[in-house]
């Protein structure tokens, strides 16, 4: 069946440093990618979204990119900050296979 | 964090018993998912509903059913077939397929 992979699953990076989180997707229809994080103990949060008539979005510290040919798309934070450790969850949407997600990425921030 | 809510937070139950989980939102949102969340695994979705009185099974139904009777409920029951139903189960809500999903604060369901 379709999938998401995401990597890492794990990711330590240094206060003010940046972090990368990939994913790719098996669907070729896929025309949706949200970035869910999720805070210890709290629910899962939008953080940004992607559809597939765009190549690069931005918002403050956090951006995503999509590369519809190669299938991947990646989460990109600047200047991370403790308050960024969380698990982040990718996802992929098309109409025929629906929401599928990522397994997650546990990121941490050393301080 | 309102508009969609989970209950009870933490559930207990005997093994071979069937158990509901509570989902309601008052986000007037059309689409209702629900999400088995595992250590070290990602959302795996059971069951979503895009219209009242319509739901489709996700990727892992079996042992799952659910019901969509009114735009703002969507329960959840976890039957005895289910082989391995501990897990921390999410439900979640939407204005359509494609559109940020809002999720509820989850609950946490043991079964011995």
């Amino acid at each position: 069946g379709e999938n998401v992979e995401q990597h890492p699953s794990t990711l330590s990076v240094q206060e003010g440093d940046s972090a990368v989180i990939k994913c790719t997707y098996s669907d070729s229809a896929s025309n949706y990618f949200p970035w869910y994080k999720q805070e210890l103990g709290k629910r899962p949060q939008l953080i940004i979204d992607i559809r597939s008539n765009v190549g690069e979005k931005k918002d403050q510290r956090i951006a995503v990119t999509l590369n519809k040919t190669a299938k991947h798309f990646s989460l990109h934070i600047t200047e991370t900050q403790p308050e960024d450790s969380a698990v982040y969850f990718c996802a992929g949407y098309s109409s025929a296979s629906k929401i599928i997600f990522g397994s997650g990425t546990r990121l941490s921030i050393r301080p | 964090d309102g508009g969609i809510t989970q209950s009870p937070k933490y559930l207990f139950r005997k093994e071979g018993q069937n158990v509901t989980l509570s989902c309601e939102q008052n986000l007037n949102h059309d689409a209702m998912y629900w999400y088995r969340q595992d250590p070290g695994q990602g959302l795996r979705l059971i069951y979503y509903s895009q219209i009242v009185n319509d739901f489709q099974k996700g990727d892992i139904a079996e042992g799952y059913s659910v019901s969509r009777e009114k735009k703002e409920s969507f329960p959840l029951t976890v039957t005895s077939a289910q082989k391995n139903p501990t897990a921390f189960y999410l439900c979640a809500s939407s204005k359509g397929d494609s559109y940020e999903q809002y999720f509820g604060p989850g609950t946490r369901l043991t079964v011995t």
